[in-house]
């Protein structure tokens, strides 16, 4: 059990260009989740996923934002013509359904720059 | 909607000594909270986590403590070591649904040698 991977770790981009963001969560984990953490503040949450299935969207989720977990395993968040507003730290968070705390681990962020 | 604060933003402390972090969230209706440690550009790592039937959780110098009817749950350092300097995150679970987290915005603490 290697814990949440996120890739890339860092990504800078000019505005108006799409990027990609892939999250790899615990094996086993059926839970998903996409949170959004601006500087000095909390992260907020975007979406999750049981197993595939998309089951909550955050208003945050402009319609510029995709995500998807095929198969049930690792997720990709897209944002589509990205602006200097969408800069932040995006963590993906994992958790398993069958235990009763539903604890969430945290991957270690893909920081995202818009120019 | 669910709300939560904490208090101060930030802490600066002498090593060694005992210190209180608190959390308070505006709906008592919590399937669980956690307590987060984030280091400048890092990810978060979970420290301690509280289910809604419980008083508080221990680990090691750590000591989590929760009081649903008041809303609010704070977390204890014992001997406080510059190693501990870093920002402190609570957040509530919410019980419906996806169980999703709502943050805190944070305590900054610096544990000065």
């Amino acid at each position: 059990d290697t814990g949440v991977s996120q890739d890339p770790r860092h990504k800078i981009t000019k505005r108006g260009q799409n990027v990609t963001f892939r999250c790899d969560p615990i094996s086993e984990h059926n839970r998903l989740y996409w949170y959004r953490q601006t500087l000095g503040q909390g992260p907020e949450f975007l979406t999750y996923f049981q197993n595939e299935a998309q089951l909550e969207k955050s208003r945050l989720l402009s319609d510029r934002f995709s995500a998807e977990r095929p198969k049930g395993s690792f997720s990709t968040l897209e944002i589509q013509r990205t602006e200097q507003g969408d800069s932040a730290m995006y963590l993906c968070a994992s958790s398993y359904l069958r235990t009763s705390s539903h604890e969430q681990f945290f991957g270690p962020g893909t920081r995202l720059t818009v120019l | 909607k669910q709300e939560v604060t904490q208090i101060p933003a930030a802490l600066s402390v002498p090593e060694g000594e005992n210190l209180v972090l608190n959390c308070s969230f505006t709906d008592s209706a919590i399937y669980n909270l956690q307590w987060f440690r984030q280091d400048p550009g890092k990810g978060l790592t979970s420290l301690l986590l509280i289910q809604s039937s419980q008083r508080e959780q221990t680990s090691g110098r750590l000591n989590a403590s929760l009081d649903k009817s008041s809303g609010r749950s704070t977390l204890y350092i014992a001997a406080s070591q510059p190693g501990d300097s870093a920002t402190y995150l609570c957040a509530a679970s919410i019980i419906q649904g996806a169980q999703k987290l709502v943050f805190g915005q944070g305590t900054r603490l610096t544990i000065n040698p």
